[in-house]
């Protein structure tokens, strides 16, 4: 089992459509990261969360440190939002234990 | 300011050979942190070096080096290349622990 697991491995969502991707980890964390990996690779850190919720834009991004979940919810998606999001738990030593991605397309 | 600059942006070495990945971190950043995404695998932490120094390192056989200049700058090194080995090389900075936490824009090397 994934220290840190992500659901749904694949997305597709129409323009406009709200969208929930989850993340569960399993070890102690410092701070849970998510991260938009666009096709090339480059990797935009979106939100680093320790506790509660934190929004930007139409990103929101919440966690659950009892339950050790978090989720990263999209409003009003776009194709620009197409994209790999990666969820990613800092525990020990800062290093990162990342999830499997989940790659998300928005049709318009 | 300068986000965290990595070179070169491709590669292609032959099996056996030995390459060596640079980064740059953000100005002020003293943590640079290596990962590795194969292709179709998710990402796999590398090494991390803090103050020059390596503070924790991944599963990854002897052959996967590297250092930390005083400039805070870092080299990953790779030796007796293998095709497994083709991956994207991601390089990352941060302040003390996770603040500031910030990617380059990564590495693709390719072995043949």
């Amino acid at each position: 089992k994934n220290e840190v697991e992500q659901s749904p491995q694949n997305l597709t969502a129409q323009e406009g459509e709200f969208i929930t991707i989850n993340c569960s980890y399993s070890v102690g964390i410092s701070a849970l990261h998510w991260l938009q990996q666009h096709p090339g690779g480059g990797i935009v850190s979106l939100f680093m969360l320790s506790s509660g919720k934190k929004k930007h834009g139409r990103l929101i991004a919440t966690i659950n440190i009892q339950e050790k979940h978090s989720s990263l919810h999209i409003t009003a998606s776009h194709p620009r939002d197409s994209a790999v999001y990666i969820c990613a738990a800092m525990a020990s030593g800062s290093r990162l234990t990342f999830g499997e991605g989940t790659q998300l397309t928005v049709n318009p | 300011e300068a986000g965290v600059t990595q070179s070169p942006t491709h590669l292609i070495k032959t099996r056996g050979q030995q390459v060596t990945l640079r980064c740059s971190p953000i100005s002020g950043h003293t943590s640079v942190y290596w990962y590795q995404q194969a292709l179709g695998l998710g990402l796999q932490f590398l090494l991390w070096y803090d103050e020059g120094e390596e503070r924790n390192r991944g599963n990854f056989p002897p052959r996967f080096s590297g250092r930390q200049f005083p400039n805070y700058s870092s080299e990953l090194n790779v030796n007796a290349l293998e095709l497994e080995d083709s991956a994207l090389y991601l390089c990352a900075s941060s302040l003390e622990g996770a603040r500031g936490y910030t990617f380059g824009s990564g590495t693709r090397l390719t072995v043949v």
